[in-house]
């Protein structure tokens, strides 16, 4: 299974846009790269995902490098809400196709 | 996006009891149902894999006796947490997911303590 690397913590500026980082060097042609975030206490929230073109909704952006071995989701005007611990996440595309999720990166939003 | 509900979201046991907790998808046919469990502080681990009809795949190191999972129906899964022991108590998680799209969604959790 490709596995990601994230710092384990960030801080950003409310209003700010928030860039959170992942390494995911042993990813396949045929894996996918999704974002999760999961706010205290709760279940983990889909943000996005993306095979290798940048991809954009209604939450965030997710830049991927032209070689794949890295990625960046971009919150573009992070709010307090957005407090939260981010996973990025390879997708393994086996039968079971399960979600492995790493660290994550703890994001501060502060005033 | 699509509702995964899961209940309780918080339950207390006695040592040595059972507990069940409910996944359940709302508006979509969940063909694959996964359960997590997490630990204060840290990451989700994945415990097994269910899909409807079958017999669920464990991860290694996990008990299927003791926790059975069942995933008789495409909407509800049942995880239970069999003889309970306080090194159960943890944060319990289902996502589901169908053929028809690509994202897993999660339940709200379920907050287990065992006394």
């Amino acid at each position: 299974d490709a596995k990601t690397t994230q710092p384990p913590s960030m801080d950003c500026a409310e209003g700010r846009a928030a860039n959170l980082p992942c390494n995911h060097s042993t990813i396949s042609g045929n894996e996918y790269v999704y974002w999760y975030r999961q706010i205290h206490s709760q279940g983990p929230q889909y943000i996005i995902h993306g095979l290798k073109n940048n991809e954009t909704n209604e939450m965030a952006s997710l830049i991927i490098t032209e070689d794949r071995k890295s990625s960046t989701l971009i919150l573009p005007h992070a709010t307090l809400r957005d407090t939260a611990v981010y996973y990025c996440i390879v997708r393994v595309l086996y039968n079971t196709d399960k979600l492995i999720f790493g660290t994550g990166t703890r994001l501060q939003v502060f005033p | 996006g699509a509702v995964v509900s899961q209940h309780p979201s918080r339950v207390i046991c006695k040592s040595g009891t059972s507990v069940k907790i409910e996944c359940r998808s709302l508006d979509f046919q969940a063909t694959t149902m996964f359960w997590y469990r997490q630990f204060p502080k840290k990451s989700l681990m994945l415990m097994a894999t269910s899909n409807e009809g079958s017999k669920a795949t464990y991860e290694q190191g996990v008990e299927k006796d003791k926790f059975l999972i069942n995933h008789a129906s495409l909407t509800l899964s049942t995880l239970t947490v069999t003889s309970a022991h306080p090194e159960d108590s943890s944060f319990y998680i289902c996502s589901a997911r169908s053929n028809a799209n690509t994202e897993a969604f999660f339940g709200q959790g379920t907050r287990l303590t065992v006394v």
